[in-house]
């Protein structure tokens, strides 16, 4: 069955960087994109981009323009997320969700990421 | 940038129909996604393509979209139902989210 396994939680300080994996089983890794979501506590979900796996193609959300890198190992079926400049209001929960359908038909467990001093 | 407004909150008694409406400009004219989320737990794929029910989803969970807003609609909601509900859709290469309805069953 398809399924996404993502990293960790963590704990940063304000301004460090943090990185976020995804691997993905159970289907063919190159033949969907994968969105990158994050949900902040007690918040709704935001949109933060998405990457083609194959390589090439990403689209961030103009709010983490300059902030965020998405990247695919195809090797390893695995999709990483890093978020650069972190400050407190990034505290939240990372998703990785698989696109179909012109949705997310699949989603990864959630990491939750928190920016503290 | 595009926006879906949806109400922050909806109350349904069991065994009846919930109705939680996703609005925006033209949406109709464009795809809608809805999404459950219950507390602690990722979001789950309930509609897409305005209509469409992945495997696995009730039949009770169905979809619309005409003019500027989409409803997903649960008929005969059981108290399974309560959670966070999203719509979800594209406008640019951008995927946007609605803020959330929090469906109670009481």
């Amino acid at each position: 069955q398809v399924q996404l396994e993502q990293s960790g939680a963590e704990v940063k300080k304000p301004g460090a960087s943090v990185k976020v994996s995804c691997k993905a089983s159970g289907y063919n890794f190159t033949s969907h994109h994968m969105h990158w979501v994050r949900q902040a506590p007690g918040q709704g979900l935001e949109w933060m981009g998405i990457i083609n796996p194959s390589g090439g193609y990403r689209n961030y959300a103009q709010k983490f323009q300059g902030r965020v890198t998405m990247t695919s190992d195809t090797s390893t079926s695995t999709v990483h997320m890093e978020l650069s400049s972190l400050r407190s209001e990034d505290t939240a929960v990372y998703y990785c969700a698989r696109e179909q359908y012109q949705g997310a038909s699949c989603w990864g467990q959630g990491t939750l990421v928190t920016v503290s001093s | 940038s595009y926006e879906l407004t949806q109400p922050p909150s909806v109350s349904v008694s069991p065994g009846q129909t919930a109705s939680i409406t996703c609005s925006g400009n033209k949406l109709g004219d464009k795809y809608v996604c809805w999404y459950q989320q219950k507390p602690g737990q990722s979001p789950v794929l309930v509609i897409y393509q305005d209509t469409k029910r992945p495997s696995g989803i009730p039949e009770r969970f169905s979809g619309s979209n005409s003019g500027n807003t989409a409803t997903l609609t649960i008929s005969g909601t059981q108290a399974m139902d309560e959670a966070d509900y999203y719509c979800q859709t594209w406008d640019s290469s951008i995927v946007v989210f609605g803020g959330g309805t929090k469906l109670t069953v009481l």
